[in-house]
């Protein structure tokens, strides 16, 4: 089975503060995808980044970086120097390839529960 | 702009009442998606459609209908047999390609409360 756990329920920082959100998961599939999504008040699900399992280098994009690590099946994203607008709920997603193999639908995405982030000034 | 719009933002419905949520991007993706999300967790799959004319069942496809009439549309009705309607919706689309690597972009949402 494929599963996607955020361990953290909500995280509460002072702007200017670094933070760290975790993300495991789990796959049989050797050829995955990870995603992170952030979520305003608005409610949108906005796309941050997408990794193939293939690709372990990190990645950084200005204040967002991302740590994947196979050896333990995590995702983690760092926001450095976090602002007020930070604020949200971060989801972590899992796609594996072959997810047909085992009753799952195709292109189907993993959620997991979510971080919500209160960056307070 | 391309992107994906749905509506309405809000809607209330009686119990025993169908209502339709509309979905409609002009991104010229081939699939679409729509997800439930309750508090405090994640988005669950409702339908998904890879073409005009097909559909297929999610994980929670159980009093929700839907239809895939033209490219860019994929409206989702919740019928009177959904339990438990009261939810934030999210549609969602993507180029699928093989492999698994496309990416889903999502709409803002629609909140129906059940009165």
């Amino acid at each position: 089975a494929q599963k996607v756990t955020q361990a953290q329920t909500e995280i509460s920082v002072v702007e200017k503060e670094d933070v760290t959100l975790d993300c495991v998961y789990e796959t049989r599939d050797t050829t995955y995808y990870l995603f992170w999504y952030k979520q305003p008040p608005s409610g949108e699900l906005v796309f941050l980044i997408r990794r193939n399992s293939f690709d372990e280098q990190n990645e950084i994009s200005g204040r967002y970086s991302w740590n994947f690590q196979k050896s333990t099946s995590s995702f983690n994203f760092t926001i450095t120097a976090s602002q007020v607008v930070d604020s949200a709920v971060y989801f972590c997603a899992l796609k594996g390839v072959w997810a047909f193999n085992y009753g799952g639908a195709t292109n189907k995405l993993i959620f997991g529960t979510g971080t919500l982030l209160a960056v307070q000034p | 702009d391309g992107g994906i719009t749905q509506s309405p933002k809000y809607l209330f419905r009686k119990e025993g009442q169908n209502v339709t949520l509309s979905c409609e991007q002009n991104l010229n993706h081939d699939a679409m998606y729509w997800y439930r999300q309750d508090p405090g967790q994640g988005l669950r799959l409702i339908y998904y459609s890879h073409i005009v004319n097909d559909f297929q069942k999610g994980d929670i496809a159980e009093g929700y209908s839907v239809s895939r009439e033209k490219k860019e549309s994929f409206p989702l009705t919740v019928t009177s047999a959904q339990k438990n309607p009261t939810a934030f919706y999210l549609c969602a689309s993507s180029i699928p390609t093989s492999g698994g690597r496309n990416t889903q972009y999502f709409g803002p949402g629609t909140r129906l409360t059940v009165l």
